[in-house]
């Protein structure tokens, strides 16, 4: 079945950086673009960037920008995301989630990986 | 603060309907006709249960239904049932620069 199965959870220390996989299966990696998504504890969904399994051109919200580093392993059909100088406000779930490769369907996640916890604490 | 504005509850009773707004702007909600919703139970991965303002993705029943009007999105559980008792999410394709924004969420509580 079409599936998402992520890399378990992390506890860094403020300045550090964590690495996040997503590992996919059950359809052709490269036909679907993978985003990012996190959720701090008690929060909402905030999107983070968009990754093409395809070429690996990336897109990254604003906010993230210079921070954060989306790549792809295409023989693993593995999707990570780095996230680099990290803060305490970076505590979160970490979501990978697929789109088809169209406009319109940006925001439109079908399916999802099961989420990341990332703890950054002293 | 998120791009696009829910309100933070909404509550109803079974077999009751009930709606859920999100505003955006002319930038997002109201520019494109690309919102989707997303129901999420404590301590799951969000589930598609809206896309194209009012698409359903095969499985989701069709108590689920979507609108948009201007700058805001709607959506609306009918029949209520306690296993819809969740928060939801709007989101919206937001241009080529921003790409992609969600609500801040909503919590329903079936009473």
């Amino acid at each position: 079945q079409v599936q998402l199965v992520q890399s378990g959870a992390e506890v860094k220390k403020p300045g550090a950086s964590v690495k996040v996989s997503c590992k996919a299966s059950g359809y052709t990696f490269t036909s679907y673009y993978m985003h990012w998504v996190r959720q701090a504890p008690g929060q909402g969904l905030e999107w983070m960037g968009i990754i093409n399994p395809s070429g690996g051109s990336t897109s990254y919200a604003q906010k993230f920008q210079g921070r954060v580093t989306m790549t792809r392993d295409t023989s693993t059909s593995t999707v990570y995301m780095e996230l680099s100088s990290l803060r305490s406000e970076d505590t979160a779930v970490y979501y990978c989630a697929r789109s088809k490769k169209d406009v319109g369907a940006l925001g439109a996640f079908d399916i999802w990986g099961q989420g990341t916890m990332v703890t950054v604490s002293s | 603060q998120s791009a696009l504005t829910q309100p933070r509850s909404v509550s109803g009773s079974p077999g009751q309907s009930v709606t859920i707004s999100c505003t955006g702007t002319s930038s997002d909600v109201g520019g494109y006709n690309y919102v989707s919703w997303y129901q999420q139970h404590p301590g799951k991965a969000p589930k598609l249960m809206i896309y194209d303002v009012s698409k359903r993705p095969s499985g989701v029943p069709d108590r689920f239904s979507g609108s948009k009007s201007g700058n805001t999105a709607s959506l609306t559980i009918s029949g209520l049932q306690a296993e819809d008792e969740a928060d939801y999410y709007c989101c919206s394709y937001a241009g080529s620069y921003t790409l992609v924004v969600f609500g801040g969420g909503t919590k329903l509580t079936v009473l």
